[in-house]
């Protein structure tokens, strides 16, 4: 079945560090992918998404680029800040918005 | 901010009982989902709906059921609840536009 694999963390880093959260993906058809963030307390909440190979989503200074060659999404961004701390998760679907796949989640801690 | 209300925000409960979980959406979108969160584990699907009376099992349905009985409710009811189902409960609703919109959670406490 489909499945979404991505590094768990905690990930902590210092404030304008750069930031690389891997993920990567195993799918029948072709997928959509995503990003979601979920802030301490609250629901998860898109953060961007790629509907086909090579598309770049982008949001917030966080990009991810759908690699279909490597089965990858990983999500990337130049400077983080201490805002940014979160669990990200990174997900796809196959059919149509019908039924999404998770991957675990990654924590991340951003430091003054 | 989609219009998704999870009820209640925390239960906690003792093994044996039943509990219903609901979820309401004032957006009119047509899937409604049920996921249990738990460390290590991300997000899990529980079941799913793609209309009233429309549901389907997804990954961990053992032990739960839900109805949708209409377009704007989705309750999920643990027939008697035991140590594993503690965790928190998400409900997420999505159209085709392939965006799903999460609930703010249950925090469900089973002792």
């Amino acid at each position: 079945g489909d499945s979404v694999t991505q590094m768990e963390g905690p990930v902590t880093l210092s404030e304008e560090a750069f930031l690389t959260i891997n993920c990567t993906y195993t799918a029948t058809g072709y997928p959509s992918l995503f990003w979601y963030v979920q802030y301490p307390g609250e629901g998860l909440q898109l953060l961007l998404k790629a509907t086909k190979a090579d598309d770049k989503g982008s949001n917030k200074g966080f990009e991810a680029t759908y690699r279909k060659e490597t089965t990858s999404f990983h999500l990337e961004k130049g400077s983080v800040q201490v805002s940014d701390s979160a669990v990200y998760f990174c997900a796809l679907t196959t059919n149509y918005g019908q039924n999404f796949v998770f991957g675990p989640g990654t924590r991340l801690s951003v430091l003054p | 901010d989609a219009g998704i209300t999870q009820s209640p925000r925390h239960k906690v409960t003792e093994t044996g009982t039943p509990v219903t979980l609901r979820c309401h959406q004032t957006e009119n979108h047509r899937y409604m989902y049920w996921y249990r969160q738990d460390p290590g584990h991300g997000l899990r699907l529980i079941h799913y709906s793609y209309g009233v009376k429309d549901t389907d099992k997804g990954e961990v349905s053992d032990g739960y059921s839900v109805s949708r009985s209409k377009t704007e409710d989705f309750l999920l009811t643990l027939e008697s609840a035991t140590s594993s189902q503690t965790s928190v409960y998400f409900c997420a609703i999505s159209e085709s536009s392939e965006k799903l919109f999460f609930g703010s959670g249950t925090q469900l406490s089973v002792l």
